[in-house]
Formats: C-alpha cells, structure tokens, sequence
C-alpha cells in the first residue's frame, strides 16, 4: 500500500514565524503535491514537484515555498506565517507519467492555525 | 479552462437510502480523467476510481457506481443502501492533457450524512 505521511496532525503557530510542513512517501513516486483545504473551496494546489530539486507553482502559491531534496520528501515552507494560512493541509504524490494520470495519493493531512 | 462543479454542498439521508452526487466537469481537452475521492471525519483522502474520457462504461463496485456521460460532462457517483460509515465529504476530480496529465482540480465537496 502507498504510505504518505505528515509531520503533524495539527500545528498552531504565530503570526510571523517561520513553519515547515513535511510530507514523506514511500512508494518511490516521481511526483509530490502540496494542497490546502478551505471549506468552500475544495482543494487547491499550492505546488507541485515532478523530480528532485524541480518543483511547479500550482494555483495558489503566493507566500509559499518548497523543497525538495530527496525523492521521498517534499516540505511546504511558509516564510512569514499570517492568519490567512489557517487551513488543513494536505499532501499527495504518484507515479510521474506521460500519457495519461496515475492516482494520487494523500496524506492525513495537516490541520494548520495561525494565531 | 478546466473546472469541475459539485451543486450539493450537503446531502442528508437516512441508512439503506440510494443516494447520487452530482459532478459536472468542464474540459476543452478530448484526453481527460476523471477520479472521486472520500474524505471521512480522519481527514484523508481515500481514492475511489478512477475514468479516462474514452470509457464511457457505467462502473460498479458493491454499493457504489459510477455513470460517466460525456454528452452531458457529467460523472455522477450513487451509493446504494446507503450506510452511517458512508459519511463523508466526496470529492470529484479532473485532470487534462494540457496540463500533461500530473495536475487534478477538484470540486467543492459534497459532504454526505447517513443517518441510522
């Protein structure tokens, strides 16, 4: 089974500090996702990463970054944390193909407040 | 531009009810896939299936199927005798050829409540 994993469950964090959000897979996916959960709005993509060290800007990534080291890990880095970042965060990779989507697979996700 | 809509924010029915949620999907692409997605009360995202554009056959899997019509960009996802662990928000899904296959854009989410 495809094993995606978070840091934390929740997080509560001030306004202003730095917060790292870590995801880490173990089904060797080429392909890691950051997306964050509002009620209303469903999920939006804030980055995405298709190799080591490559990373694509999604819908959303203004106040975002990421990095990607290793296959296995992509971390979700919010510089200067506001209040608008509160929501649920949540992780996903799969396989990286040409022709077609392979499923992806999600982490529990997040549960972010920033105070 | 892609987009997918989720009309029903909520649905509430009483086990052993039929119950459909209702996707509609917009595309220019002609190579597109389709998912739907679970997410109970534990917050993770649970796959349920997956449909690439040129199989239009209708799906079952135990209670629940799927009817993929393309004439009317529709996906629609029924759950038959409906059940208390059925409770969640289901999520519908669409990725494209254009975007090279690896983004999805979800809909709103239909949270569902089966009552006993």
């Amino acid at each position: 089974d495809v094993k995606v994993t978070q840091s934390s469950r929740y997080l509560v964090k001030r306004t202003g500090e730095k917060v790292f959000l870590e995801c880490v897979q173990d089904m060797d996916h080429e392909n890691m996702f950051w997306y964050r959960q509002d009620p209303g709005l469903g999920l939006r993509l804030i980055y995405f990463s298709y190799d080591v060290k490559m990373k694509e800007k999604g819908d959303i990534p203004e106040g975002y970054s990421v990095s990607r080291e290793k296959k296995e890990r992509f971390s979700l880095i919010l510089e200067s944390a506001s209040t608008n970042q509160t929501s649920m965060y949540l992780c996903a990779s799969s396989v990286l193909t040409v022709v077609s989507t392979d499923t992806q697979y999600f982490g529990p996700g997040t549960r972010l407040t920033v105070l | 531009a892609q987009k997918v809509t989720q009309a029903q924010t909520e649905i509430s029915v009483v086990e052993k009810e039929d119950v459909t949620l209702d996707c509609v999907y917009e595309t220019r692409d002609t190579t597109y896939y389709l998912f739907w997605y679970k997410q109970p009360p534990s917050g993770e995202l649970v796959f349920l299936i997956r449909r690439n554009s040129f199989d239009e056959q209708n799906e079952i899997s135990g209670r629940y199927s799927w009817n993929f019509q393309k004439s009317t960009s529709s996906f629609n996802f029924t759950i038959t005798a409906s059940q208390v662990v059925d409770s969640a928000v289901y999520f519908c899904a669409l990725s494209e050829a254009n975007t090279g296959f690896q983004k999805l854009v979800f809909g709103t989410g239909t949270r569902l409540l089966v009552s006993p």
